[in-house]
């Protein structure tokens, strides 16, 4: 059974520029979160996606969008990349109606120079 | 606003008992979650209350107090292994899908 894949483990990128951070969930989880983990603190919640929709948004600029395939995998994209954006980003599966537990992927570590 | 409150740092000694305390404020309460974290790891799941009263999963417990937004993470019988932070996260009433995490408790298991 695989668990929440994350690609890539790391990423360099310098400011102004462009990323995009894959992640595939869990098998026959159909939700998928996505957080930023500065270094030293929790995760702070990006957005979620479910039907290829974002269900929910956190307290984060626009320069963060997201997508979800129809194969319930998804994409953090993030825009005109800020030295304060270099952090871990986490993907979360579960299953819509069992909120109770999200399994985490790796995570991507983004650094911005 | 919303607030989660962690120690930052704890240490025990292998073979006894922590506990590690948690206290938050969040516009209504929906649920608690602990989580672990080793060093450059993802989080991975331990408990989850939603009611007052004790939850206990092998060495693990968890305690919930709705009136007193107070939790807490209890570990018997601590092996090295155990060395992490560890995570408490709500979920708000006004907030199906969203957790609001604390930054963590550092613990350092000494042998």
């Amino acid at each position: 059974d695989a668990g929440v894949t994350q690609s890539p483990t790391h990423l360099i990128k310098t400011r102004g520029q462009q990323v995009t951070l894959r992640c595939s969930p869990k098998s026959g989880h159909d939700t998928v979160s996505w957080y930023q983990q500065a270094l030293g603190q929790g995760p702070q919640f990006i957005f979620q996606y479910y039907e290829e929709e974002e269900r929910q948004r956190g307290n984060f600029p626009d320069r963060f969008s997201g997508h979800q395939f129809p194969n319930y995998s998804s994409e953090l994209n993030v825009n005109a990349l800020l030295l304060g954006d270099s952090a871990l980003y986490l993907c979360a599966s579960s299953l819509a109606g069992q909120r109770d537990t999200q399994y985490f992927g790796p995570g991507t570590r983004l650094t911005v120079l | 606003g919303q607030n989660i409150d962690q120690p930052t740092e704890m240490t025990a000694t292998e073979g006894a008992i922590v506990q590690i305390n948690c206290t938050y404020q969040t516009s209504g309460f929906n649920g608690l979650f602990w989580y672990q974290q080793h060093a450059g790891e993802a989080p991975t799941f331990l408990s989850y209350n939603v009611l007052d009263g004790l939850e206990e999963k092998g060495r693990f417990s968890s305690f919930l107090s709705r009136s007193k937004g107070y939790s807490y993470l209890l570990l018997k019988e601590l092996q090295m292994k155990d060395s992490a932070s560890y995570l408490c996260a709500v979920r708000p009433m006004d907030s199906n899908y969203q957790l609001i995490w604390g930054a963590g408790t550092k613990l350092i298991i000494k042998p």
